[in-house]
């Protein structure tokens, strides 16, 4: 099955940039996507890249895809408290399922 | 639309005990999957749906069923719970079809077993 694997943790400071970032085994993803989970909640769909693009931009949301290195990141811009959750990476497999990523806590202190 | 609701939100069981986590989505979606969630290993695929009638196995199956007899509903039934069921179980649903599928997931269940 498809491998998905990111660091489990990430700490900034509130202001700054957080970059989050993924690495895959398949190459024959349509669309590759990032999942945000707040404390206590379920997932919620939070950007995703279509393959045939470098990069994608979304407000302070920047998603970066490097498919010869399989290779995705997020880069949030001015890091607020409220942005503190745990980021999935999701990359579809063959079938219907995605796979996630162990996800990545993102700690932002003032 | 309520999107996907699960119930029960929390459940104590004791080892050996059986109940079904229900899930339900008022979206049409043809795909539904079960997930649990445990600290440091992300989410884990356990079975899924394509369709009413149709299910198959994810990565985790063993100890869980299933069964799809409305487009709507996805119950996930544990036939003699162990501690090793002690997780976070997420429902989710979407579209059919392999192009762009954004999931959509329900609030959970924290289920424990003693």
């Amino acid at each position: 099955g498809e491998d998905v694997e990111q660091s489990l943790f990430l700490s900034v400071r509130e202001g700054d940039s957080s970059v989050i970032n993924c690495t895959y085994t398949d190459s024959s993803s349509t669309y590759l996507y990032w999942y945000k989970q707040e404390p206590g909640a379920g997932l919620q769909l939070l950007t995703y890249i279509f393959s045939n693009m470098d990069m994608k931009q979304d407000q302070r949301l920047t998603v970066l895809l490097n498919k010869k290195d399989k290779h995705l990141s997020l880069r949030i811009a001015d890091t607020q408290t409220g942005d503190s959750a745990i980021y999935f990476c999701a990359v579809p497999d063959s079938g219907y399922a995605l796979n996630f990523g162990k996800g990545t806590s993102l700690l932002v202190t003032p | 639309n309520a999107g996907v609701t699960q119930t029960p939100k929390f459940q104590v069981l004791k080892t050996g005990q059986s109940m079904t986590l229900q899930c339900a989505q008022d979206m049409n979606h043809e795909y539904m999957s079960w997930y649990r969630q445990d600290p440091g290993m992300g989410l884990r695929l356990i079975h899924y749906s394509v369709g009413a009638g149709i299910t198959d196995q994810g990565e985790v199956p063993n100890g869980y069923n299933v069964s799809r007899s409305t487009t709507e509903d996805f119950p996930l039934r544990l036939l003699s719970a162990a501690p090793s069921q002690t997780s976070v179980y997420f429902c989710a649903s979407r579209e059919g079809g392999r192009a762009y599928h954004e999931q959509f997931f329900g609030p959970g269940t924290r289920l424990t077993v003693l």
